[in-house]
């Protein structure tokens, strides 16, 4: 099976900072990951996503970093603004796995 | 979210009574899923469809079952609700499977009392 976690349950950062949120993933074989943002009351939305032939991948104000020696996932939020305040979730797809396994999610906290 | 539409979006049911939440779908997707969202526990999948009446299993099926009679409708149906089923339901969309990520509904809060 997989296994998929994040560091940190909450993180705060001040509106105008790089924001960098984490995520730990077990199976080495693991080939797709996404990064997901969740609004209170909201499904979670689609934000951006890696193969495993990549280490890195940009979209706007987004970056997705790959680590694959250590099994590792970063999302980073460049000039984090309030409207980036929600959960965070990655999910990774393995092989031909029929479904993604998804994080427990981090909640990023923008202070103005 | 355009293109997928759960129903109801709260729902409050008695121990033991049955419960049908429905998803449904304008993109002509294949895949739809049912997941639940837990504290704690994140996104866990309950049953998927590759197709008409195509299901199968996710991680956490038990007391729950499925049927897709049409492309656009997927149903999740308590059959007994507990306690424990008390969640925020989301259904999911693919056009090609997980390789390339799901469209989620706005998802349906049920509280089991």
């Amino acid at each position: 099976g997989e296994n998929v976690g994040l560091h940190l349950p909450t993180l705060s950062v001040q509106e105008g900072d790089n924001s960098i949120i984490n995520c730990a993933y077990s199976n080495s074989a693991s080939d797709y990951f996404i990064w997901y943002k969740q609004e209170s009351g909201k499904g979670p939305q689609f934000i951006i996503d890696i193969r495993s032939n990549m280490d890195k991948r940009q979209g706007q104000r987004v970056t997705v970093l790959l680590n694959k020696t250590v099994k590792h996932l970063s999302l980073q939020i460049a000039a984090t603004q309030p409207g980036d305040s929600a959960v965070y979730f990655c999910a990774v797809i393995t092989g031909t796995a029929s479904k993604l396994t998804f994080g427990t999610g981090t909640r990023l906290q923008v202070t103005l | 979210d355009a293109g997928i539409t759960q129903s109801p979006r709260h729902k409050v049911t008695e121990t033991g009574t049955p419960v049908t939440l429905r998803c449904h779908q304008t993109e002509n997707h294949r895949y739809m899923y049912w997941y639940r969202q837990d504290p704690g526990h994140g996104l866990r999948l309950i049953h998927y469809s590759y197709g008409v009446k195509d299901t199968d299993k996710g991680e956490v099926s038990d007391g729950y079952s499925v049927s897709r009679s049409k492309t656009e409708d997927f149903l999740l149906t308590l059959e007994s609700a507990t306690s424990s089923q008390t969640s925020v339901y989301f259904c999911a969309i693919s056009e090609n499977g997980p390789a390339v990520g799901y469209t989620f509904g706005s998802g349906t809060r049920l509280t089991v009392v």
